[in-house]
């Protein structure tokens, strides 16, 4: 079974922390990806990266940034957080070829910032 | 950014017949995906379209035509565990691995 875990499940952030999501997944994934989830806004992609210190900006990049210093590893970093930025994050790993090329999602982290 | 459009809830009851449409702007169109997420949980993949028809997975099916940009799941003899958001997704062809997420549909299953 693919594994995709995220350090923390809840998290709590003051106003100007600097926050590090951590993703790690276990099927030797290419592609890992980092989403932000608000209600009736569905999944929006932050980041995603589909090779080890190879990224690409997704449609809300704005307040991120991302590390891939390994290929298992994707970390999501809020350089200054703010109280916009609470949230569901979202993790998820896919293959490079295949048919479907489904993700598999991670647990999830929720981000308040007060 | 491309619009991925589906009802935002839906109400249906146990052992019976639901349907949960998708409508996507058919520009570029390359694949789209059905998730579904229980709540507090990660999303987990049911489906996959990219080809016109039918495709069946035991009690749920989904089925796409490319043509109309349109796309549903139907859920048969439901049960209360299928009550869950379900989430429309599509690949499109300027995209790579990326794909675009409706704003998802949370089912609820009455007895």
């Amino acid at each position: 079974d693919v594994k995709v875990t995220q350090s923390s499940r809840y998290l709590v952030k003051r106003t100007g922390e600097k926050v590090f999501l951590e993703c790690v997944q276990d099927m030797d994934h290419e592609n890992m990806f980092w989403y932000r989830q608000d209600p009736g806004l569905g999944l929006r992609l932050i980041y995603f990266s589909y090779d080890v210190k190879m990224k690409e900006k997704g449609d809300i990049p704005e307040g991120y940034s991302v590390s891939r210093e390994k290929k298992e590893r994707f970390s999501l970093i809020l350089e200054s957080a703010s109280t916009n930025q609470t949230s569901m994050y979202l993790c998820a790993s896919s293959p490079p070829t295949g048919i479907a090329y489904e993700q598999y999602f991670g647990p999830g982290t929720r981000l308040t910032v007060t | 950014g491309q619009n991925i459009d589906q009802p935002t809830e839906m109400t249906a009851t146990e052992g019976a017949i639901v349907q949960i449409n998708c409508t996507y702007q058919t520009s570029g169109f390359n694949g789209l995906f059905w998730y579904q997420q229980h709540a507090g949980e990660a999303p987990t993949f049911l489906s996959y379209n990219v080809l016109d028809g039918l495709e069946e997975k035991g009690r749920f099916s989904s089925f796409l035509s490319r043509s109309k940009g349109y796309s549903y799941l139907l859920l048969k003899e439901l049960q209360m565990k299928d009550s869950a958001s379900y989430l429309c997704a599509v690949r499109f062809n300027n995209a790579g691995n990326m794909l675009t997420f409706g704003g998802g549909t949370r089912l609820m299953v009455k007895p």
